[in-house]
């Protein structure tokens, strides 16, 4: 069976840090993968997602960038956090087939706090 | 307009009830609806999707798409505490970017 680890659970970093939240997926290959923010109590926002090795779709413009340097390996950055980057990101994939490409399955996620 | 509209609730229920949770859309492309149950702190976890129209039953769970009114069903039946949770739904395009569209999630308590 297909499972997604996401690291690390919680992170706590200054303003002007850097950033790099990292994600794999198991069981499956060439998947589809994502990134999400979720600002508390508000739905999930895209961030990035990829459909292959180097290739990257941004759908807002931000401090973050993503890069997949493998198949199954989705990383977020940043060079300098804001405080407006805190919050709860959450790392996604989905199937490749007509069906698959819509359902999605999400990882525990990570909680940023920018301090 | 929010593309997605989903009253946040807190819903508030006693054990055993029917529960219903409701999200309306704009974008009557949408073809695939999503239902997705998150505890604190957790990451969101699949419950059902329908494709189209029509209804979808798994145990305690039933979804409902009514394309003509633009309106998804989340339906519940027996609640637990267990089921204490936010409720997302989610809808996407049958072609092109597949990215999904959320709505901003339902709390739900029941009360043991």
């Amino acid at each position: 069976s297909q499972t997604i680890h996401q690291w690390p659970a919680t992170l706590v970093q200054p303003v002007g840090s850097p950033l790099s939240l990292e994600c794999t997926v198991e069981g499956t290959s060439n998947p589809n993968l994502y990134w999400y923010r979720q600002a508390a109590g508000r739905g999930l926002q895209l961030l990035f997602y990829s459909v292959g090795i180097g290739q990257i779709s941004s759908e807002v413009p931000q401090n973050l960038s993503a890069s997949r340097p493998q198949d199954r390996q989705f990383i977020l950055s940043s060079k300098k956090l804001l405080l407006s980057d805190s919050g709860f990101y959450l790392c996604a994939w989905s199937g490749r087939t007509s069906l698959a490409k819509n359902i999605q399955y999400f990882g525990a996620g990570t909680r940023l706090s920018v301090l | 307009q929010k593309e997605v509209e989903q009253d946040p609730g807190p819903l508030s229920v006693p054990e055993g009830a029917i529960v219903s949770l409701n999200c309306t859309y704009s974008n009557s492309a949408f073809q695939y609806f999503m239902w997705y149950r998150q505890y604190s702190r957790k990451g969101p976890e699949l419950l059902m999707y329908t494709y189209s129209s029509g209804n979808k039953e798994d145990g305690r769970f039933t979804a409902q798409v009514d394309k003509s009114s633009k309106y998804i069903s989340l339906f519940i039946r027996d609640s637990q505490p267990s089921d204490s949770a936010t409720y997302l739904c989610a809808m996407s395009f049958d072609t092109g970017r597949r990215a999904l569209t959320f709505g901003s999630g339902t709390r739900l308590q029941v009360q043991p």
